[in-house]
């Protein structure tokens, strides 16, 4: 199985808005809610943003939101602020009892 | 507070063994899924294997299947990851992430450890 396909960048200002794209094929993200976004700044580990497609971990801010469209999923931040920036992956179940992830999106406040 | 902290990395050569281990802090190793997480230097994460809580699965990604295998160490609240007959390409910081939902598997992991590098060169 293929790795899910990000944009390489993104990019918004301070207090706007950027969206990520991750995009699967018809037997991975359509079929399952198994979809989680992780940021992960340099030389850290990364950090679980959404589960379950739109559920957010206790203190992440609803300033990140998620949702779904046949095989593709995106991830919203809005209100950009300075920390934001990092490196972003999306995650599904592959339905192979494995996990697939994208290949990350830079993303630049 | 839930921490993990991996060990064994190092430097070895195409063909080696070598075995890395991940000891939790702040929950009970066996009530969760516990996953490996790969990343190759400058690129993105890749999914390894995943033992289930009370050890009744695991499961490999394709690259490793047959080459690496994960196990508890319920005594020490450890995971381990064994890795066999090295390649260049299993170079990469592995890390281990602990699945969010307990006694289940919900594919996505909220405590991630800082990782440990495994350099495979001749």
């Amino acid at each position: 199985q293929s790795a899910l396909t990000q944009p390489p960048s993104a990019s918004g200002s301070l207090g706007q808005s950027v969206t990520i794209s991750c995009t699967g094929t018809d037997s991975d993200i359509p079929n399952y809610i198994y979809l989680s976004w992780y940021r992960q700044r340099p030389g850290e580990a990364p950090k679980l943003l959404i589960y379950e497609l739109t559920k957010r971990p206790s203190g992440v801010p609803d300033r990140f939101s998620a949702s779904k469209s046949g095989n593709t999923a995106s991830l919203t931040v809005s209100g950009l602020q300075a920390d934001d920036e990092g490196f972003y992956y999306c995650s599904t179940y592959g339905g192979r009892s494995n996990a697939l992830f994208g290949g990350g999106t830079k993303v630049t406040v | 507070d839930v921490e993990l902290l991996e060990s064994g990395g190092g430097l070895v050569q195409p063909g080696d063994s070598l075995t890395l281990s991940c000891a939790a802090s702040g929950f009970t190793v066996d009530h969760f899924a516990m996953n490996w997480v790969r990343q190759a230097p400058g690129k993105g994460l890749e999914w390894v294997s995943v033992i289930y809580s009370d050890d009744r699965f695991t499961f490999y990604a394709d690259s490793v299947k047959g080459r690496f295998t994960v196990f508890r160490d319920k005594s020490k609240n450890t995971v381990h990851l064994q890795m066999n007959t090295v390649s260049i390409e299993d170079t990469a910081v592995y890390f281990c992430a602990r699945d969010r939902a307990r006694s289940a598997t919900g594919w996505s992991f909220d405590a991630w450890g800082r990782g440990t590098l495994v350099t495979v060169s001749s």
